[in-house]
């Protein structure tokens, strides 16, 4: 069984400044890791993928998540934030044998502050 | 534009009258499946279904049904709704072709008093 641990549940940090959410994952077999955004009154979108290669990876709107395999980690990262990604981000696995069963963590609320 | 759609997006009801929200993808995804989103818990998946006909339990399925008649639909059906199903819906689709990510509707909140 897979499980994702996501420690904080709420974030706040001021505008322009770095931030760091994190999410560590449980599994007994290989899993493709994700992180997704919901806006206020919104359903999830992708933000960011790994699936294999290369370990950093990021989106197009400046997260970068690392996947760190000895410390079962996928944490996102944002070098500068902005009021706009204020939202809910959740950290999801799933197994590579393709069943489709998403497992998901229980959210970090990212509060930016003007 | 590829689209999962739920109806309705809100919901109040009454306990014990039975409801249906409905879920529709346009993207010929086989995947399919139902979460509720609760706060502190994250996303629960309800029922889920491989492929037409075939449907099978999630991790918190007590209380609701599903059927898969046809590939694009996957309904959620509260058969008695209770104060404990109050929260939020979300069907998600994946399975294409060179996709591993799931595709999520915009949700139905739903209210039983």
């Amino acid at each position: 069984a897979q499980s994702v641990t996501q420690l904080d549940s709420q974030v706040p940090v001021f505008e322009e400044a770095p931030v760091e959410l994190r999410c560590n994952y449980s599994s007994s077999v290989s899993v493709y890791l994700f992180w997704y955004v919901q806006y206020p009154n919104q359903g999830l979108q992708l933000l960011l993928k790994y699936l294999s290669g290369s370990t950093l990876v990021e989106s197009i709107n400046g997260f970068e998540a690392e996947f760190n395999k000895s410390q079962t980690s996928f944490h996102l990262r944002k070098p500068s934030v902005h009021i706009s990604d204020t939202a809910e981000y959740f950290c999801a696995v799933t197994r590579t044998s393709g069943t489709y069963k998403y497992i998901f963590g229980t959210g970090t609320r990212l509060k930016v502050l003007a | 534009e590829a689209q999962v759609t739920q109806n309705p997006r809100y919901l109040i009801t009454v306990t014990g009258k039975k409801l249906t929200v409905t879920c529709s993808q346009n993207m010929n995804h086989e995947y399919m499946s139902w979460y509720r989103q609760d706060p502190g818990l994250g996303l629960r998946q309800i029922y889920y279904s491989m492929n037409v006909e075939v449907t099978d339990k999630g991790d918190v399925p007590e209380g609701y049904k599903v059927s898969r008649k046809e590939k694009r639909n996957f309904p959620l059906i509260l058969e008695s709704p209770s104060p404990n199903q109050t929260s939020l819906y979300f069907c998600a689709t994946a399975g294409g072709v060179g996709s591993t990510e799931a595709f999520f509707g915009q949700g139905t909140r739903l209210t039983v008093v």
